[in-house]
């Protein structure tokens, strides 16, 4: 299995500053077909998880655009340029490239 | 409107058996992978395995192979998730999710955009 490691776990950010955090996977995400399938999702208390990023920097309908993904191969970074209150949540990476898919352990961003 | 509406939560005991569902309307439900995710209480996600409903291919994690059976039943769209004996290991929060393998432009894209509302499974003696 792949295994994703995030960084940090906890994140305690002031409001109006930026959060980055960061996912490195055990083996390359680059798929066969060239692609690489790695996703962030926001989970807020009490609801099922949201799809922000898609293959790696992709923004998903809707997110604020102070949301941003990068990285390559092994390494990526979800960055909020500015944290609102409405950002608290675990964040989690995710790969598809290989079954079985896998996710990282989350990072809890809360606000100092 | 896509929509994955999952069965509600349950309180069994150690070494029951329990099946839960995940209805799917609004999209041909034939068409898309469904995936199962754990989330023990207080914890991450974690991917259990997968299924095409159009044929029934499944694909597990190796984590979950042997201890869940994932199933579907196109004709009423509706996906399942079930064990034969219960444990207390297994209290957790349950989510489907429907795998889309293509984005708004038609690229290839592999990610979960929508979610059921999760079952939350109990099991205490």
């Amino acid at each position: 299995d792949i295994v994703m490691t995030q960084t940090p776990l906890s994140s305690p950010v002031t409001l109006g500053q930026p959060a980055s955090i960061s996912c490195r996977s055990s083996q390359s995400l680059v798929h066969s077909d060239g692609n690489t399938y790695l996703s962030w999702l926001q989970q807020r208390p009490g609801q099922p998880p949201r799809l922000l990023i898609y293959k790696i920097s992709n923004r998903f309908s809707g997110v604020p655009d102070r949301f941003s993904g990068s990285g390559t191969g092994t390494d990526f970074t979800l960055k909020i340029s500015r944290v609102e209150a409405e950002d608290v949540g675990v964040y989690y990476c995710m790969q598809a490239t290989q079954f079985p898919y896998t996710f990282g352990q989350g990072t809890k961003l809360e606000i100092k | 409107e896509v929509q994955l509406v999952q069965s509600g939560a349950e309180v069994k005991k150690p070494g029951e058996s329990l099946k839960i569902s995940c209805k799917g309307s609004g999209y041909s439900f034939t068409s898309y992978w469904i995936g199962w995710v754990r989330q023990m209480p207080g914890k991450g996600l974690e991917w259990m395995g997968i299924i095409y409903p159009g044929d029934s291919d499944t694909r597990y994690s190796p984590s979950f192979q042997g201890q869940v059976t994932i199933s579907a039943d196109k004709s009423i769209s509706t996906a399942y998730l079930q064990w034969s004996s219960l444990k207390a290991s297994d209290t957790a929060m349950y989510y489907c999710a429907r795998h889309e393998y293509y984005d708004s432009t038609g690229t290839p894209a592999k990610y979960f955009q929508h979610w059921g509302q999760g079952t939350l499974v109990t099991v205490s003696s």
